[in-house]
């Protein structure tokens, strides 16, 4: 079945470093890709999302690239910030049938910023 | 605009109750999504209500039940509990137009602890 791998956790790093967290993902068809993220104490809520092939989603600083051909979907940003600590979520939408789908979560990778 | 908003925040069951989590949408969404989060895990999808009925299911047991209310509302039911039901559960709403595009609106969860 379809599935989603991400890169391992937790990653610390500086302010000001330069962040990508990896994910793959295994599908048949053409799903959508997202990221989410989890703050403290919060739901998940959505952080980017591309639809298709080569795509970039971005978002705050955040942009992640729709790659068939490797079929990965790495979310990266410049320069994090201590505000940025949270999990952050891969996840994809996986037709069931006829206008139905689900989304299937990596099992998230915990950032840490350190000031 | 309210967002998606599940009660009861925690709660501590015994191992053989029952228990009924709700969750209210985000205000315009008709399809809701209940996840199971273990700890340090990703979110598990356990199954989706549109109009009043179940959609699709994820690999839950039967003790797992759901329903939706005309106001689209919906409730988990999880009998005979065990203490691997321990989890934080999340409620998504979203619309059936964005099916497989859209996003996912998550609530805070409910934190089911099972002694």
């Amino acid at each position: 079945g379809n599935s989603v791998t991400q890169m391992e956790g937790p990653v610390t790093l500086s302010e000001e470093a330069f962040l990508t967290i990896n994910c793959t993902y295994t599908a048949t068809g053409y799903p959508s890709l997202f990221w989410y993220v989890q703050y403290p104490g919060e739901g998940l809520q959505l952080l980017l999302k591309a639809t298709k092939a080569d795509d970039k989603g971005s978002n705050k600083g955040f942009e992640a690239t729709y790659r068939k051909e490797t079929t990965s979907f790495h979310l990266e940003k410049g320069s994090v910030q201590v505000s940025d600590s949270a999990v952050y979520f891969c996840a994809l939408s996986d037709l069931v049938s006829s206008g139905t789908y689900k989304y299937i979560f990596g099992t998230g990778t915990r950032l840490k910023v350190l000031a | 605009d309210a967002g998606v908003t599940q009660s009861p925040t925690h709660l501590i069951k015994t191992r053989g109750q029952q228990v009924t989590l709700r969750c209210s949408p985000k205000s315009g969404h008709d399809t809701v999504s209940w996840y199971q989060q273990a700890l340090g895990q990703g979110p598990q999808f356990i199954f989706q209500y549109y109009e009043e009925e179940e959609r699709q299911r994820g690999n839950f047991p039967d003790r797992f039940s759901g329903h939706q209310f005309p106001n689209y509302s919906s409730e988990l039911n999880v009998n005979a509990l065990l203490l691997g039901d321990s989890a934080l559960y999340l409620c998504a709403s979203s619309l059936v137009q964005g099916a497989g595009t859209g996003e996912l609106f998550f609530g805070e969860g409910s934190r089911l602890t099972v002694l």
